[in-house]
């Protein structure tokens, strides 16, 4: 079975542009997940969707947005980028029918802010 | 964010020895924990999971320990070898998954 798969893998930005990375989970997998990590501040949640619906939201401001779609495919957004958006964005996906299911992450968008 | 653990960043051990990763978690609620392996360019990996109604569960020469009178956890890696150095982070599970800073550990050919 295919892992979870992210793209772009590298992409760079300047400040106040915005960005779209992708997540397709691992296939029937129906909860996607996506983290920000960083070196200072280490994995931080950013938003959970389950069924094209965001079920858990982390302390991120608003700039930050996703939306899933009926294939368990996810898309997140960043707009007006800020130098402290610089970080590597995982996705990860889960059977989700349960709390607590394990999620297997993707190998992450490295995003640069210029 | 939130995170959980020890500020413990760097372990570095001899090839053949046991490794000791630790992990202090922040909620007695939570029900479920996770230990993830990430290696430089990669997203974390799952290596061990456990409940918690267990104090201890063993996998392919890792081990994890739950002590939740002190909300502690610890991964147990045998017989180190180069292939195990990486990041290492814990996780726990309640209403939300909360990841421990992580530890690097570093395998001493």
């Amino acid at each position: 079975k295919a892992g979870v798969t992210q793209t772009p893998r590298y992409l760079i930005k300047t400040r106040g542009q915005q960005v779209t990375l992708s997540c397709s989970p691992i296939s029937g997998h129906r909860s996607v997940s996506w983290y920000q990590q960083t070196p200072g501040q280490g994995l931080q949640f950013l938003f959970e969707y389950f069924s094209e619906t965001q079920r858990n939201k982390g302390n991120f401001p608003g700039r930050f947005s996703g939306r899933q779609f009926s294939n368990s495919r996810s898309e997140m957004n960043v707009s007006t980028l800020e130098l402290g958006d610089s970080a590597l964005y995982l996705c990860a996906s889960s059977l989700a029918d349960k709390r607590g299911d394990t999620q297997y992450f993707g190998p992450g968008t490295r995003l640069t802010v210029l | 964010g939130e995170s959980v653990g020890l500020h413990l960043p760097t372990l570095s051990v001899q090839e053949g020895d046991n490794s000791i990763i630790n992990c202090a978690y922040s909620n007695s609620a939570s029900d479920y924990f996770i230990w993830y392996k990430q290696e430089s360019g990669k997203g974390p990996q799952f290596i061990i999971d456990i409940r918690s109604n267990m104090d201890k569960r063993q996998g392919q020469r890792v081990t994890v320990l739950l002590n939740k009178t002190v909300k502690h956890l610890s991964l147990q890696i045998a017989a180190t070898q180069p292939g195990d150095s990486a990041v290492y982070f814990c996780a726990e599970i309640g209403y939300k998954v909360i990841f421990g800073p992580g530890t690097s550990l570093s395998v001493i050919p």
